[in-house]
């Protein structure tokens, strides 16, 4: 059973364009989520993270959005550029329920192409 | 500063061998946690290691285990390798045991198992 789901295996955008990638979860214990982007042959690099108590976080380009009642985060890419062509994970945390760290639950990913 | 820095970078195993991956943390912290990435899947948490301690663990089986030492470096060890085991090993990093620390993930070790 996949906890956090990234539905779209890839999403093109033309450069300059916005970039809208989207991750919806079903553990409602979740109260911190995060957005990686990955590089073939790398490890994925951390973007940007928000809070369950924020519905919105940005950092320059890059912006994320959280629904919590609709169990759904979106990360915003404006204006995309081509070295953002990558591999976008979601990924969530929830505070420890006793047992210990439950450690980030990933989506599949999405993998983003920038046309020229 | 440094970053999260693993060893070996790529490595071949047959079944049944055992392996120990290597892992360096970011300057400052004092938890690191493992993942395993499959081909196109997401990565999917092993255990964490917070303070020399097990603080979590995922659901792996008993031949995957850890340590970490004293200047917070740590190993992934596992055992009795199957050809399932093929993929990312991922190491993370992070300056607090708590759920809203942001992990910052090394190169990953990539292995292959024959």
């Amino acid at each position: 059973d996949q906890q956090v789901k990234q539905n779209s295996p890839s999403l093109s955008v033309q450069e300059g364009r916005i970039s809208i990638l989207n991750c919806d979860y079903t553990n409602s214990m979740f109260d911190y989520f995060l957005w990686y982007k990955k590089y073939p042959a790398e490890g994925p690099t951390f973007l940007i993270s928000i809070s369950s108590i924020k519905d919105k976080n940005e950092d320059g380009r890059f912006t994320v959005f959280l629904n919590k009642s609709a169990k759904h985060l979106s990360l915003h890419i404006v204006p995309s550029q081509p070295g953002d062509s990558a591999v976008y994970f979601c990924a969530a945390s929830a505070m420890y329920s006793g047992g210990g760290a439950d450690g980030l639950t990933f989506g599949k990913g999405t993998h983003l192409i920038i046309q020229p | 500063e440094t970053g999260v820095t693993q060893s070996p970078t790529h490595l071949i195993k047959t079944r049944g061998q055992q392996v120990t991956l290597r892992c360096s943390s970011q300057s400052g912290h004092n938890t690191v946690s493992w993942y395993q990435q499959a081909l196109g899947q997401g990565p999917q948490f092993i255990f964490q290691y917070y303070r020399e301690e097990e603080n979590g663990r995922g659901n792996f089986p008993p031949r995957f285990s850890g340590l970490q030492f004293p200047n917070y470096s740590s190993e992934l060890n596992v055992n009795a390798l199957e050809l399932d085991d093929s993929a990312l090993y991922l190491c993370a990093s992070s300056s607090g045991g708590a759920s809203q620390e942001t992990q910052y993930f090394g190169p990953g070790t990539r292995l292959l198992v024959l």
